[in-house]
């Protein structure tokens, strides 16, 4: 029962490098988001996806690239890193509902340090 | 403005202590509202929804003020288990799947 993971659980790299967190999810949940979790901002949502080949920005899209080319993976890549993205990445999925809330289940997280 | 505040704490109680966090959002439109929990290090795990009447879970209770636009969480005797960072969490206007989470409240209990 693998849930929600993510990988690579650490990563340290250089500005201008591109990189990409991988998840995966096994619930077959139709919506996957990416959150940033940083000191004194909480967690910012990233992008989310309503399913496979469906994307929107969040709060925080800018220097951050998604796809879901399957409904289990939402891979999240940064084009070129800068030191303003070291944080946590979480990964989280929901199930669709069409009234009430959502819960939503959280990765473990990545923790990215960008030198 | 941030859209969710909360006062970062942290909270220090002894074991058997009632303690209560706050919460405030800017939104009007909000529709859905949480109370997430994170331990140290970890990820976030939902700990309540919260509903307009107000609603019990065991030795948490949340509260919902839409006039005031505010929510509240109260956890009763305290047990060292709670110790973690308490987020709020709340929905943007027409659309439960866009979340807005508060900075969190820390707590910790102590024997």
């Amino acid at each position: 029962d693998a849930g929600i993971t993510q990988s690579p659980r650490y990563k340290i790299t250089e500005t201008g490098r591109q990189v990409t967190l991988m998840c995966h999810q096994t619930w077959s949940h139709s919506y996957m988001f990416w959150y940033r979790q940083d000191l004194g901002h909480g967690l910012r949502l990233i992008y989310y996806s309503a399913a496979a080949d469906i994307t929107d920005k969040g709060e925080v899209p800018d220097g951050y690239v998604v796809s879901r080319s399957k409904t289990e993976n939402f891979p999240l890549t940064l084009e070129s890193a800068t030191r303003s993205q070291t944080s946590v990445y979480f990964c989280a999925s929901s199930e669709s509902r069409t009234s009430g809330y959502n819960e939503q289940f959280f990765g473990p997280g990545t923790r990215l340090t960008v030198l | 403005r941030k859209e969710v505040e909360q006062d970062p704490g942290p909270f220090n109680v002894p074991e058997g202590a009632t303690v209560a966090f706050n919460c405030t959002y800017s939104n009007s439109a909000s529709q859905s509202f949480f109370w997430y929990r994170q331990d140290c290090r970890k990820e976030p795990k939902l700990l309540m929804s919260v509903y307009s009447s107000g609603n019990e879970d065991g030795r948490f209770t949340a509260q919902l003020n839409r006039a005031s636009q505010y929510i509240s969480l109260l956890i009763r005797d305290s047990k060292l288990s709670d110790s973690a960072t308490y987020l709020c969490v709340v929905s943007r206007a027409g659309n439960n799947n866009d979340m807005r989470f508060g900075a969190g409240t820390r707590l910790t209990v102590k024997p």
